[in-house]
């Protein structure tokens, strides 16, 4: 069974504070995705990273793929309340198949 | 143009039911997913088309749940004999080939 674990689960800080989330699997991914979900809509793809140890910056936002394309992480520099809302990233498969395996998420919250 | 659409945005129907679900993806795009969202948490993917074909269904949970697409256009997906533990939100993504996947805002169930 494929798995993307995601940590922490939920996180509130204030505003200007960083923070880092992480995506980990035992399986190797063709690509890597983080998506960023609000209330009553799908989620929104943030960025795509498909070289291991790259690295990728959107504004305050820096994603890296893993050296050994297992495992992410987001790290959100000076973070904003309209950071707020559910980060989630998503690994693909491409043998034999084309699917993407979501991770159970994370929930951030920053107070103003 | 126009994004992802489904319908109906909200579902409320009696255990027992059948229900329908449906996603009109971007046009021209040649792939397609649903997936389904527990309250606040990742997403579980359950099938993903290439055209009209079905290569992935693995993610289907029982064989109360199928899914056709029509034309490489529309799809629906059919949920019989619906279950409480089948309430959720399901969402559609298509994408074309392998690129970016556009989500839809998504179809809440409730199985009363």
């Amino acid at each position: 069974t494929q798995l993307l674990e995601q940590s922490p689960q939920f996180l509130s800080i204030q505003e200007g504070e960083n923070l880092t989330v992480y995506c980990n699997s035992s399986s190797v991914f063709s690509s890597l995705q983080w998506y960023r979900q609000e209330p009553g809509e799908g989620p929104v793809l943030l960025v795509t990273v498909v070289t291991g140890g790259e690295v990728k910056k959107l504004k305050r936002l820096t994603f890296q793929f893993g050296d050994a394309r297992k495992d992410s992480s987001l790290h959100i520099t000076a973070a904003q309340p309209g950071d707020t809302g559910l980060y989630l990233c998503a690994g693909a498969f491409t043998s034999g198949t084309y699917k993407y395996i979501f991770g159970t998420g994370t929930r951030l919250k920053v107070l103003a | 143009g126009a994004g992802v659409s489904q319908s109906p945005s909200n579902k409320v129907t009696e255990k027992g039911k059948d229900v329908e679900l449906r996603c009109d993806p971007i046009s021209g795009h040649t792939a397609l997913y649903w997936y389904r969202q527990s309250l606040g948490q990742g997403l579980e993917f359950l099938i993903y088309f290439q055209g009209n074909s079905a290569p992935d269904k693995s993610g289907l949970p029982s064989d109360r749940f199928s899914a056709e697409r029509t034309g490489g256009s529309v799809s629906t997906l059919t949920i019989q004999r619906t279950q409480q533990e089948d309430s959720a939100v399901y969402l559609c993504a298509s994408s074309w080939g392998t690129d970016t996947q556009y989500f839809g805002p998504g179809t809440r169930l409730t199985v009363l």
